[in-house]
């Protein structure tokens, strides 16, 4: 069966250290894949995709992910975390279908 | 744009009742979605909409219907709410490519006592 994993439920950083939050994908051909946030009571937003070429995306907030296909992972990065970034996070992967992982909550220690 | 709407944001049924929740979006998609989020978990895929009088089964369809008589609209109803149906719901849409992002509502938080 095709998945997303993300292996830490949670993740804890200091504030000003960089974050990773990580995210392999067990789906066949080469999927698509995105990161959305989730502010508390809040619905699901848009971070970052990866379609197709450079390996290191670029997305809202200051965020980033790493890509590596043989690995199938697609982490995601900051080099400088901030309080505000604290919240839940789900990464997700689509060949004619979404897949979405379970969500990595991340706290960031002021 | 007002992007995607939920109504309402929130809801207390007693067993058995029914009820619909509402789900609009102004962005011209023609795929729509609705998952639930239960506690400290992830989206659960309920039903989804390719475009205008055509729906389809996801995940955890069981308790659910859902319509699609416009573009626009994507209504999700329970008949027969359980306990098991405390959940938040959310109400997503797309451009219906694969690589385009879903756009979400703020979600719809039920409370079946």
């Amino acid at each position: 069966a095709q998945s997303v994993a993300q292996p830490e439920d949670q993740v804890n950083v200091a504030e000003g250290n960089p974050l990773t939050v990580k995210c392999t994908y067990s789906v066949s051909g080469n999927p698509y894949l995105f990161w959305y946030v989730q502010y508390p009571n809040r619905g699901l937003q848009f971070l970052l995709k990866y379609i197709t070429g450079d390996n290191l995306v670029k997305g809202s907030y200051g965020f980033e992910a790493e890509f590596n296909k043989s690995q199938t992972s697609f982490h995601l990065k900051k080099p400088s975390a901030l309080v505000s970034d604290s919240a839940l996070y789900f990464c997700a992967a689509n060949n004619y279908q979404l897949i979405w992982g379970a969500g990595t909550k991340l706290i960031i220690k002021p | 744009n007002a992007g995607v709407t939920q109504t309402p944001k929130f809801r207390i049924l007693k067993i058995g009742q029914s009820m619909t929740l509402q789900c609009t979006q102004d962005m011209n998609h023609n795929y729509m979605y609705w998952y639930r989020q239960d506690p400290g978990m992830g989206l659960k895929l309920i039903y989804y909409s390719v475009g205008a009088g055509i729906t389809d089964k996801g995940e955890v369809p069981n308790g659910y219907n859902v319509s699609r008589s416009t573009t626009e609209d994507f209504p999700l109803r329970l008949e027969l709410a359980a306990p098991s149906q405390t959940s938040v719901y959310f109400c997503a849409s797309t451009t219906g490519t694969g690589q385009n992002e879903q756009f979400f509502g703020p979600g719809t938080r039920l409370t079946v006592l």
